[in-house]
């Protein structure tokens, strides 16, 4: 069963707009929620982090933002720019355990 | 910067042949994991290892074992490749502790035949 879940599988945004992802997830148990950029034929970036402590993290373009009580996490990116184009994956991971969970991908293309 | 490395960027297998994939981290990382990824299923994880010679299956291990003899290296191997094991494979490593990122390989892309 799927823990974590990115319902869109692609978005479309015009460059300069805002680009908005959204995952959501399930175990209650989580604590510890990443975005990561992946471009074809490489491995996940890194992209931010929030943990549950916070409800907003912001790292230049890009914030997340958190609401526990809907158990549902987004990643703004603003403005968006053509470079931006990839697949955003969310991923969470609960303080018990060392593994995480991502889901299943949300394709982004930022249109000049 | 944190560099985790696998061997292979392209590999062809055939058919019930045994395949190794091998992955080095080289920041002395506690954890280890093994995906895999496919259209439209996202990453699955295989395998992980949280310490030398330990190992726990993901939520995909049939067909895939693993193994951890050096803290820095961590191979997954198929017993008998199959053709519904093409995929592109990640390898990761993570520190200790909570609240902190995992660093990805570049992917092997696997094709069996």
């Amino acid at each position: 069963d799927q823990q974590v879940k990115q319902n869109s599988p692609s978005l479309s945004v015009q460059e300069g707009r805002i680009s908005i992802l959204n995952c959501d997830y399930t175990n209650s148990m989580f604590d510890y929620f990443l975005w990561y950029k992946k471009y074809p034929a490489e491995g996940p970036t890194f992209l931010i982090s929030i943990s549950s402590i916070k409800d907003k993290n912001e790292d230049g373009r890009f914030t997340v933002f958190l609401n526990k009580s809907a158990k549902h996490l987004s990643l703004h990116i603003v403005p968006s720019q053509p470079g931006d184009s990839a697949v955003y994956f969310c991923a969470a991971s609960a303080w018990t355990g060392n593994q995480f969970y991502f889901g299943t991908g949300t394709s982004l293309t930022v249109i000049p | 910067d944190v560099k985790v490395t696998q061997s292979s960027r392209y590999l062809v297998k055939r058919t019930g042949e045994k395949v190794f994939l091998e992955c080095v981290q080289d920041m002395d990382h506690e954890n280890m994991f093994w995906y895999r990824q496919d259209p439209g299923l996202g990453l699955r994880l295989i395998y992980f290892s949280y310490d030398v010679k330990m190992k726990e299956k993901g939520d995909i291990p049939e067909g895939y074992s693993v193994s951890r003899e050096k803290k820095e290296r961590f191979s997954l191997i198929l017993e008998s490749a199959s053709t519904n094991q093409t995929s592109m494979y990640l390898c990761a490593s993570r520190p200790g502790g909570a609240n902190t990122e995992a660093f990805f390989g570049q992917g092997t892309r696997l094709t069996v035949v």
